[in-house]
């Protein structure tokens, strides 16, 4: 089977940086995404890891370690428009590509 | 120019009625997929299609019957509504890869 835990929520201020973790468990390894959902709203994708290490765009990095079975979403220079819910989500490519979303992340940030 | 759109954006009904939702998306991608979250929020897969073709079938009760007349389209039908099925349903499409574009739900309600 195939599980993905993260923090439940996590709060932090206008202009810090927050960290999001994920650990995985899979009968396999095919990549872990990111995805945002602001509330009453769709998820969005993010990012995507398929091997270890840094994937930077803009404010958002992604971080993964599959010998750790470990990621993590870093947002810097928190903004307001960043309070959401954050996702990982493992899959596979191809065309029966099926991602397995994580509990979710609960961000809030304040002024 | 909606990338993924369904319909109905709300949907409220009794219990034991029958009940479509219908998604179209105009990316021109070949694959879709139905996803249902639940009130924490636990988002989860239940089917893929595949150039019409169901390539997805998770553990969902036999009242729900997906279709795909066209790529472009995929349909969900669910027979004899549960309490139970009141959630968010989400159609989302992609390319077989790990970005995957959402519709903006369905949120269904059943009394």
């Amino acid at each position: 089977g195939q599980s993905l835990e993260q923090p439940s929520e996590v709060t932090a201020v206008e202009g810090a940086i927050v960290q999001i973790n994920c650990t995985y468990q899979t009968s396999g390894f095919y990549g872990l995404s990111w995805y945002q959902q602001h509330d009453g709203g769709a998820p969005t994708f993010l990012s995507y890891n398929g091997l270890d290490g840094l994937e930077e765009t803009g404010r958002f990095s992604s971080f993964l370690s599959r010998s750790d079975s470990y990621g993590y979403l870093l947002l810097q220079e928190l903004q307001m428009k960043d309070s959401a819910s954050y996702f990982c989500a493992v899959g596979r490519g191809g065309a029966t590509n099926k991602l397995i979303f994580g509990t979710g992340t609960l961000l809030a940030v304040q002024p | 120019d909606t990338a993924v759109s369904q319909t109905p954006k709300y949907l409220v009904t009794q219990m034991g009625n029958d009940k479509s939702i219908k998604c179209e998306q105009n990316l021109g991608h070949d694959t879709m997929y139905w996803y249902k979250q639940d009130s924490k929020k636990f988002l989860k897969i239940m089917f893929s299609y595949n150039n019409k073709e169901l390539i997805i079938n998770e553990t969902v009760p036999n009242r729900f019957s997906p279709k795909s007349p066209d790529k472009a389209h995929l349909n969900l039908h669910i027979n004899s509504l549960e309490l139970g099925d009141s959630a968010v349903y989400f159609c989302a499409s992609g390319t077989g890869g790990y970005e995957q574009y959402f519709g903006p739900g369905t949120r269904l309600t059943v009394t």
